[in-house]
């Protein structure tokens, strides 16, 4: 299996910051990298898939880079809204894995 | 729009089967890729498994040879069945669409989820 290594696990921040959270996979998935924000109670929801590629709806404030096996998820200009868990996921090969994920926090 | 919507027993007695059923609404699982992923409490999240457009299944080896994953397109229904269960396989249990394929393959719609407690 594919391990997907986020990090941090946490962190803290303010409202208007800007944040990265990075996602390494054990070996190359070219760019079949997804993000994904869960609030509390909620489903996952979909930000970012094939690495880049903002999904409709979602703030542009979100943005995804990175192919073989470093990625990153930038939010520019937290909102209070963005406090939630964060999930990378590959779909290069089964089975798909995800990250451990990344708890973002009001500072 | 598209939803999806998870029914099935709450509470499943140990050894025995888990069942679900994921029900779609403004789509025809015809179309996509339909798959099962669950979150235990307070943890991450585990892909299961995916039945294709086609009636194609593909299962996370994890789970061997536990699970089913099967498809009712008369009722535009998808089901989950996870035998032998035991206290971890405790779980929110979600169903998601896939869409795209190739290096564009993403979860974009999921259903609420539902809680699935093993205990006797």
């Amino acid at each position: 299996d594919i391990q997907m290594t986020q990090s941090p696990s946490s962190l803290s921040a303010s409202v208007g910051d800007r944040v990265t959270i990075t996602c390494r996979a054990s070996q190359s998935i070219n760019n079949y990298l997804n993000w994904y924000q869960q609030k509390a109670g909620k489903a996952p929801k979909v930000l970012i898939y094939a690495a880049s590629s903002l999904e409709s709806g979602v703030p542009s404030r979100f943005s995804g880079s990175g192919s073989g096996t470093d990625f990153s998820l930038t939010i520019n200009s937290l909102q209070p809204e963005d406090f939630a868990i964060y999930y990378c996921q590959q779909t290069y090969t089964i089975p798909y894995t995800f990250g451990q994920g990344t708890t973002l926090e009001i500072k | 729009q598209v939803q999806l919507q998870e029914s099935g027993p709450g509470l499943v007695k140990p050894s025995e089967t888990l069942s679900l059923i994921c029900t779609v609404s403004g789509d025809s699982i015809t179309d996509y890729s339909w798959n099962w992923i669950r979150q235990p409490p307070a943890k991450g999240l585990e892909w299961i498994g995916y039945i294709s457009d086609s009636g194609s299944t593909n299962y996370n080896p994890s789970f061997k040879s536990r699970v089913t994953i099967s498809a009712d397109t008369s009722k535009n229904q998808f089901s989950l069945k996870l035998s032998s269960v035991t206290a971890a396989d405790t779980a929110i249990y979600y169903c998601a669409r896939r869409r795209g394929g190739g290096w564009q393959d993403v979860f974009d719609i999921w259903g609420q989820g539902t809680m699935v407690t093993v205990s006797s």
